[in-house]
């Protein structure tokens, strides 16, 4: 069965560095999003993305981050100056259409010291 | 954003049917309802979903009311690997983000 797949699955950084993380979705959707869930909350939407620009966005997904789909099969959730309350579960989703279900990966656990 | 209201918690006995509400009077006529849970320390998992009609997948059911206000998803059987945080989400037409809630803690005893 698809899977969507995230990498990697842990990433410990530095307060200020750049991480990006990254996600192969299922390979015949097109839309696809990032979530987060910081330890012992909820989960919470930041981004959505379809035909190579941002369709939608939350307010927590400010200057800072960025999406990109380098290739065909990879989507990139880059954050450029870490901080501390950016340690979370990062989820990637995708699907078919916006009225479809998403699949969602297994997360990237980022640790910011 | 679309606002879902479901139970903290409940409990099941292991083998016996798990019936989960979850109360959305903002729906409207066009917005599906989506079920997922989340088993600990992994991803949101996607268990079903439904317009108007009662529909049923290999891992459950949903019922929806006439008036589609509320919906519960049903488990036939539980196991102790039912044993997750289940979230009913619905997105708004025109927006392409599901807004969870806290969603309700299943436990399942054995």
């Amino acid at each position: 069965e698809p899977e969507v797949t995230q990498t990697p699955s842990h990433q410990v950084t530095q307060m200020g560095q750049e991480v990006i993380l990254r996600c192969v979705p299922i390979s015949n959707h097109l839309y696809f999003y990032w979530y987060r869930q910081i330890l012992g909350q909820k989960v919470e939407f930041l981004v959505s993305f379809y035909n190579n620009e941002i369709s939608e966005k939350s307010e927590i997904f400010d200057d800072q981050f960025s999406v990109e789909r380098p290739d065909g099969s990879n989507f990139t959730l880059k954050i450029r100056s870490t901080k501390l309350e950016d340690s979370a579960m990062y989820f990637c989703a995708s699907s078919e259409s916006p009225y479809n279900e998403q699949f969602f990966g297994p997360g990237t656990r980022l640790t910011v010291l | 954003d679309a606002k879902t209201t479901q139970p903290n918690s409940m409990e099941s006995n292991e083998e016996e049917p798990v019936h989960l509400p979850c109360n959305h009077s903002t729906i409207s006529g066009t917005d599906y309802i989506h079920w997922y849970r989340q088993l600990p320390s992994q991803g949101p998992e996607y268990v079903i979903h439904g317009l108007t009609s009662n529909v049923n997948n290999r891992m459950a059911s949903l019922a929806i009311a006439e008036d589609r206000k509320s919906s519960t998803l049903i488990l036939h059987r539980a196991t102790l690997r039912d044993a997750a945080v289940y979230y009913c989400i619905y997105s708004t037409s025109g927006t392409y983000k599901y807004i969870f809630g806290t969603g309700t803690r299943l436990k399942v005893l054995a």
